[in-house]
């Protein structure tokens, strides 16, 4: 069982090139999520999807768009990176958004740094 | 919107028990209380949750205030690979994105 898979796990990118980090969960969870982790910094929220279909900004969204491709697969993209972006991306999924008794289950992280 | 505050960072000894604080004053009557923890180079991790009762499971144990504004976990006998940053967070009320913030959590060091 893999749980929350994340690709790639490093990229390094340069200024004004874009991307798209991916997300995948096996655990027919309905609600996904996109974290970004700064050096000393705690996990700051960029976008959430509660169910299929549907995304919600989070704390920080600005930079990035994100797309609920299936009820498995959440991906984050970058249209046009810049250094500010340089940071450790978790991608989490829960059983569903706004249901509290529903831990968050996390990859283990894609690391871009944008130069 | 309901936050939590914790120390910036505790020290134990190898073995011995680890009492990890976290204070949720504006809790609501919905939220439940969530711990994650995160190794070096790792994810964040599920350790725990609970509402109202104190809880229990084979990586720790939860106690929560009677009036649910603190709570604290509970390692009962420190390990080397316990070292990590354990975050607090509330988790509930529907649509809330503010009760997905996690703060910059508790680091513990863990001495042989």
């Amino acid at each position: 069982n893999a749980g929350v898979t994340q690709t790639p796990k490093f990229q390094v990118l340069k200024t004004g090139q874009s991307m798209t980090l991916q997300c995948a969960q096996d655990m027919n969870h309905n609600s996904m999520y996109w974290y970004r982790q700064d050096p000393g910094m705690g996990l700051r929220l960029i976008y959430y999807s509660a169910s299929e279909g549907t995304t919600d900004k989070g704390e920080v969204p600005n930079g990035y768009n994100v797309s609920r491709l299936n009820k498995r697969e959440f991906s984050l993209r970058l249209e046009s990176a810049a250094p500010s972006q340089t940071s450790v991306y978790f991608c989490a999924s829960s059983e569903r958004q706004g249901f509290g008794n529903s831990p968050l289950h996390f990859g283990n992280g894609t690391r871009l740094t944008v130069t | 919107d309901a936050k939590t505050t914790q120390p910036n960072s505790m020290e134990s000894n190898e073995e011995e028990p680890v009492h990890l604080p976290c204070n949720h004053s504006t809790i609501s009557g919905t939220d439940y209380i969530h711990w994650y923890r995160q190794l070096p180079s790792q994810g964040p991790e599920y350790v725990i949750h609970g509402l109202t009762s104190n809880v229990n499971n084979r990586m720790a144990s939860l106690a929560i205030a009677e009036d649910r504004k603190s709570s604290t976990l509970i390692l009962h006998r420190a390990t080397l690979r316990d070292a990590a940053v354990y975050y607090c967070i509330l988790r509930g009320g529907a649509g809330a994105n503010s009760k997905l913030t996690f703060g910059k959590g508790i680091t513990l060091s863990v001495r042989p």
